[in-house]
This record gives structure tokens, sequence and C-alpha cells, in this order.
């Protein structure tokens, strides 16, 4: 049974860094992208980014100037990095694992979940 | 900012069937797969719909998905109380090169 456990820092002042680790236990590192997923409080899902074993990266394009993922393959975790946050930046951040298979119809799903971490960006 | 649009909230006695739609457009649904997710009060959200209408193993088959065209519907048959939760669609949009979810619907069990 595949787990993913997450953390890093709850609460950040504006314009510093937000930085996120997701541990893979259970299962197969490789054949899947790990994405991350954040929501705002009292509001909806918004996809931030993914990252494959071999590096492969997609982030959202409005957040891409801010964010990146990366993957540590020895210790099957991957993890995000979101600068310059400001308050619009707090959110339940939650990493998954996705199933892609990228083509003319593109197949995607996440399937298994964090529980989620709260950051909090407050002067 | 979501690209996929659902309404807001649905409601339903215990044992009704409840349906949610989930709007978006060539780029997303129109051409790629749907998914939907449950996510009960304080918890990560939960798969409980791919490819458009497979059930993953443990979900009931109480839940059901459809697409046509540049919609997609989840239906919930036999509704109960612990189905309260807020649900979403999500998909890849190929235009954006970027996963997209709906703006959630509130299910209430009355």
């Amino acid at each position: 049974q595949v787990q993913l456990q997450q953390w890093g820092a709850g609460l950040l002042k504006p314009s510093e860094t937000l930085s996120l680790t997701c541990a893979v236990y259970g299962g197969s590192f490789s054949g899947y992208y790990w994405s991350w997923i954040r929501q705002p409080p009292g509001k909806g899902l918004e996809w931030i980014g993914e990252i494959n074993h071999s590096g492969s990266t997609n982030y959202n394009p409005s957040l891409k100037s801010r964010v990146t993922i990366s993957v540590d393959t020895s210790k099957n975790q991957f993890s995000l990095k979101l600068s310059s946050v400001t308050a619009a930046d707090t959110a339940v951040y939650y990493c998954a694992r996705a199933l892609t298979i990228f083509g003319v119809v593109t197949r995607y799903y996440m399937d298994v979940w964090g529980k989620g971490t709260t950051v909090t960006v407050s002067s | 900012q979501s690209v996929l649009t659902q309404p807001p909230s649905v409601s339903a006695a215990p044992g009704q069937k409840v349906t949610i739609s989930c709007s978006g457009s060539s780029s997303n649904i129109g051409n790629n797969y749907v998914s939907w997710y449950q996510q009960l009060p304080g918890t990560a959200p939960k798969l409980l719909i791919y490819d458009n209408n497979k059930r993953p193993s443990g979900i009931p088959d109480r839940f059901s998905g459809s697409k046509s065209g540049t919609s997609a519907t989840l239906g919930i048959t036999g509704l109960q109380t612990g189905d309260e939760a807020d649900y979403y669609c999500g998909t890849w949009d190929s235009s954006l090169s970027a996963v997209v979810f709906g703006t959630g619907t509130k299910v209430t069990v009355l």
C-alpha cells in the first residue's frame, strides 16, 4: 500500500521561500508523476506542478516563475520550492501520485494523496 | 481561476440521487480523460472516478461517471450522510499543458 508522508515549514513571512518534501513509501517510484496541489482556505484545488523519476517536470503556468520541483530517487522523495511567497500562497499543500499517459488523448488522475501540510504566510 | 465549471452545491434526501456537472472545453474535457475526487471535511481529496467512468477498487458502484463532448457528470445514487463532501472534477488541459480542476461542488444530504 503506497503512502505519502509530507513535511515542511508551516509559517512563513512574505518574500520567503516555501519548502516542502514528500516521501513515498511502499511502492515503486518510477513510472509515475509526483504532483503538488494546493487549496487556499475555503477554496478549491489548484495544481502546482509535477515531476517524474527522471526529473521531467510540468508546472502550472500561473506559478511557473516561482516554482521548482525536484526529485531524490535515492530516497524516494520529491520536493517543492515556491519563492517570494505572499499571503495569497497561504493554503494546505498536498503531494500526490499521478498516473499519466500523455498523448492525443491524455489520461491523468491522482490516486494516492498525502495528508496535507498547512502553510501560512504572515508578517 | 478554475477552467472547469461545476455547480456550487447540490442536495437531496437520503437514498435519493444527485448528479454533478463539470463543464469545460475542447482543450480539456473534450479531448482528455476526466477524473473525480471526493473531499470529506478536513481531509485530503480521494480518487472516486478515473478515465471518465472507472471506479478504483473499494469505491462503491453508487458512484458513476460519464462524459459527453466538453462536459462530464458524476452521479451518486442511494445518497448517504457519509457522502456529504466537496466533489471536484479534474483533467489535463492540452492548451495550458497543465492539470485543471473544477470549481468544486458541495453535496448536502437533507
